[in-house]
């Protein structure tokens, strides 16, 4: 029982390029979460996927596009990498009904030269 | 939406001691409430949660409490040793999907 999985764990990108970030959960969870996390910061939310099949806009989703590809994998995709989406992005999930508490994965630390 | 502001940014006590983090959140509507741990380089860890249902909680060494009319949470630790300095953040979680995060607090414990 791996639990939440993210790849890759490093990554440096120029800017314009693009990339996408992969988390998956084994915990059979509906909801999925992205957050970014940035130096002396809290972690904001980017996009969220309550249940497969739906995702919507967290605090700061712009130059970000979300994938739902089945209830187990959540995908994060940078379309044209800039300097400001340097940031560690942690993926989690949560089981559903009165299950609140979040799982998070290890987290992807990108670097935008 | 919802705003999370968490106090002191740093907290420094001696070992032993107490330390106290408070964070206010601005939504009525937020109904969840947790606090995480975070050492340098990992992943959040839950430590402690509570519901709006529910004044106060307690695990060993952590409690945790909620003002509702207020809109304020605290998270208490007693008998403070080493292992807990981290960075602590609170969260609040609103409208059942949406989790907001404080800003975090750099606690370090003085052996």
């Amino acid at each position: 029982n791996a639990g939440v999985t993210q790849t890759p764990k490093f990554q440096v990108l120029k800017t314009g390029q693009s990339m996408t970030l992969q988390c998956a959960q084994d915990m059979n969870h509906n909801s999925m979460y992205w957050y970014r996390q940035d130096p002396g910061m809290g972690l904001r939310l980017i996009y969220y996927s309550a249940s497969e099949g739906t995702t919507d806009k967290g605090e700061v989703p712009n130059g970000y596009n979300v994938s739902r590809l089945n209830k187990r994998e959540f995908s994060l995709r940078l379309e044209s990498a800039a300097p400001s989406q340097t940031s560690v992005y942690f993926c989690a999930s949560r089981g559903t009904g009165k299950t609140y508490e979040q799982y998070f994965g290890p987290g992807t630390r990108l670097t935008v030269t | 939406g919802e705003n999370v502001e968490q106090h002191p940014s740093t907290l420094s006590v001696q070992e032993g001691d107490s330390a106290v983090i408070k964070c206010t959140y601005s939504d009525s509507a937020s109904n969840y409430f947790p606090w995480y741990k975070q050492e340098l380089g990992k992943r959040p860890q839950l430590i402690i949660d509570i519901r709006s249902n529910v004044g106060e909680k307690k695990d060993q060494r952590i409690a945790v409490t909620l003002n509702k009319t207020a809109k304020h949470f605290s998270l208490h630790i007693t008998e403070t040793q080493p292992e807990d300095s981290a960075v602590y953040f609170c969260a609040a979680l609103y409208n059942f999907n949406k989790f907001y995060f404080g800003s975090g607090t750099k606690l370090n414990v003085k052996p």
